[in-house]
């Protein structure tokens, strides 16, 4: 039962353009939301994160979206550049009764952003 | 301090060895976490520690698997007897308990067992 859904396996997106990566999550539970990115053989790089209190946050060219009602996500990146070529992971955490509880991760969109 | 450090950075073991990594998390994080990822995957829990206290094993973390962070600070994870299906990437993270939530990921240790 995968809890964190990236449906896309890959996306192609031209330089300069927008790339919109896209993120379901089943359990109700979850109330904080990040984004990672990953080059290979290297850990994941925190990207961006919200909160379930919040719609949407933004920092620099990078902007998360979530939609509670229907349980999604979304990273945008504009403009798009070949260095952000990676495999992005979404990643959910829930329970604030708990604090920061471990971190459950989708199967990752990798990006090729092409010049 | 830059970040999470882990300790190797790969290693090949031969099946039914023993190997142990290391993580080295930011020093004012009491949370350290632990995770596995194989390809094609996203990383996925194993277990996590507050200050020196393991809260929680995944079902992952069969009985070949035991982590430690004895004085709150670096971690170690052991996998006995090795299994080929334990090649996988071994992920260490920090963060604190309450306030900001982010999770930092070390470099991770690549364990390739033949």
């Amino acid at each position: 039962d995968q809890q964190v859904k990236q449906n896309s396996p890959s996306l192609s997106v031209q330089e300069g353009r927008i790339s919109i990566l896209n993120c379901d999550y089943t359990n109700s539970m979850f109330d904080y939301f990040l984004w990672y990115k990953k080059y290979p053989a290297e850990g994941p790089t925190f990207l961006i994160s919200i909160s379930s209190i919040k719609d949407k946050n933004e920092d620099g060219r990078f902007t998360v979206f979530l939609n509670k009602s229907a349980k999604h996500l979304s990273l945008h990146i504009v403009p798009s550049q070949p260095g952000d070529s990676a495999v992005y992971f979404c990643a959910a955490s829930g329970g604030l009764s708990s604090g920061n509880t471990p971190l459950v991760f989708g199967k990752g969109t990798r990006l090729s952003v092409i010049a | 301090d830059t970040g999470v450090s882990q300790d190797p950075r790969h290693k090949i073991t031969k099946r039914g060895q023993n190997v142990t990594f290391r993580c080295d998390p930011i020093s004012e994080h009491n949370r350290l976490y632990w995770y596995r990822q194989t390809l094609g995957q996203g990383p996925e829990f194993l277990t996590y520690f507050q200050n020196e206290a393991q809260l929680e094993k995944s079902r992952l973390l069969s009985d070949r698997f035991s982590a430690e962070r004895p004085k709150g600070s670096f971690s170690t994870l052991e996998i006995q007897r090795t299994e080929q299906g334990d090649s996988a990437m071994y992920l260490c993270a920090s963060s604190l308990a309450v306030g900001l939530r982010t999770q930092y990921f070390g470099p991770g240790t690549r364990l390739l067992v033949l």
